[in-house]
C-alpha cells in the first residue's frame, strides 16, 4: 500500500518556468490537499479539493493553480515560477471533508528551489 | 485573525516527560490535532480532541481546553527516537486547519 506519492522528490527550477507537482493517493480519499511549508512558518494551506471535480483556494493560492479530474491525483502546477515559491511542498488527503475528526495523511513531499 | 502558538523549541532527558503547549485563535472550531515530523519526513497524525478533557493513547495524552483556547501535548518516558517537531493544528469553522509553526523537541541522553 502506497499512500500518498509525490513527485518528483526535488527539483531545481528557474524562475519563469513552468512546473507541475504531482500527488497521487490509493486510498479512495475524498479530500486532498496542498501545502507549502516554510522554516519557522507553520504549513500553509495553497489549493484543497473536497471530491474530484471541486477546488478551492486556501491561505496562499496566487501563483499556483490545481485541477482534480478523478479522485487519485491532484497536480500542482507553478505557471511561472519565482524564488518566493522555493519551499517544501507537501500532498495530502482525508476521507470525511467537512467533519471534524478527519485526519489527514501526507505524501513524502517534494523540495523545490526557484533560482 | 487566526493564530497559533507554540515554542519554537524544547529539550528534555530521555525517560522524563515533557509538556507541549499551543495557544489557538480560530474563527469557530472543529477540533485540535496533533501531528508528529521527524527531520526531512513528513507530518503524521497524533492526536485529535473536540470536547474538553484529556486523551491519553499510550505515551502520549493530549488535553484541550476550549474556554482557553489552549491545548498540550503530554510525552511521558521520553525516547530518542521522540525527537521531532510536533505540530499544533486547529480546524476553523470551514473544517480547514491552520497550523502552528512546530515546536523542535530535541532529547538528550
Amino acid at each position: 500500500i502506497a499512500g500518498i506519492t509525490q513527485a518528483p522528490t526535488s527539483q531545481i527550477l528557474a524562475a519563469g518556468r513552468r512546473m507541475t507537482l504531482r500527488c497521487t493517493q490509493d486510498m479512495r480519499h475524498n479530500a486532498m490537499y496542498w501545502y507549502r511549508q516554510d522554516l519557522g512558518l507553520g504549513l500553509r494551506l495553497i489549493h484543497y479539493s473536497n471530491t474530484a471535480g471541486t477546488t478551492g483556494k486556501g491561505e496562499v493560492p496566487d501563483g499556483y493553480s490545481v485541477s482534480r479530474a478523478n479522485t487519485d491525483d491532484f497536480p500542482l502546477t507553478l505557471a511561472s515560477a519565482v524564488p518566493s515559491q522555493t519551499s517544501v511542498y507537501f500532498c495530502a488527503s482525508s476521507d470525511r471533508p467537512g467533519q471534524g475528526a478527519n485526519e489527514q495523511f501526507f505524501g513524502p513531499g517534494t523540495r523545490l528551489t526557484v533560482l | 485573525g487566526q493564530n497559533i502558538d507554540q515554542p519554537t523549541e524544547m529539550t528534555a532527558t530521555e525517560g522524563a516527560i515533557v509538556q507541549i503547549n499551543c495557544t489557538y485563535q480560530t474563527s469557530g472550531f472543529n477540533g485540535l490535532f496533533w501531528y508528529q515530523q521527524h527531520a526531512g519526513e513528513a507530518p503524521t497524525f497524533l492526536s485529535y480532541n473536540v470536547l474538553d478533557g484529556l486523551e491519553e493513547k499510550g505515551r502520549f495524552s493530549s488535553f484541550l481546553s476550549r474556554s482557553k483556547g489552549y491545548s498540550y501535548l503530554l510525552l511521558k518516558e521520553l525516547q530518542m527516537k521522540d525527537s521531532a517537531s510536533y505540530l499544533c493544528a486547529a480546524m476553523d469553522s470551514n473544517y480547514q486547519l491552520i497550523w502552528g509553526a512546530g515546536t523542535k523537541l530535541i532529547i538528550k541522553p
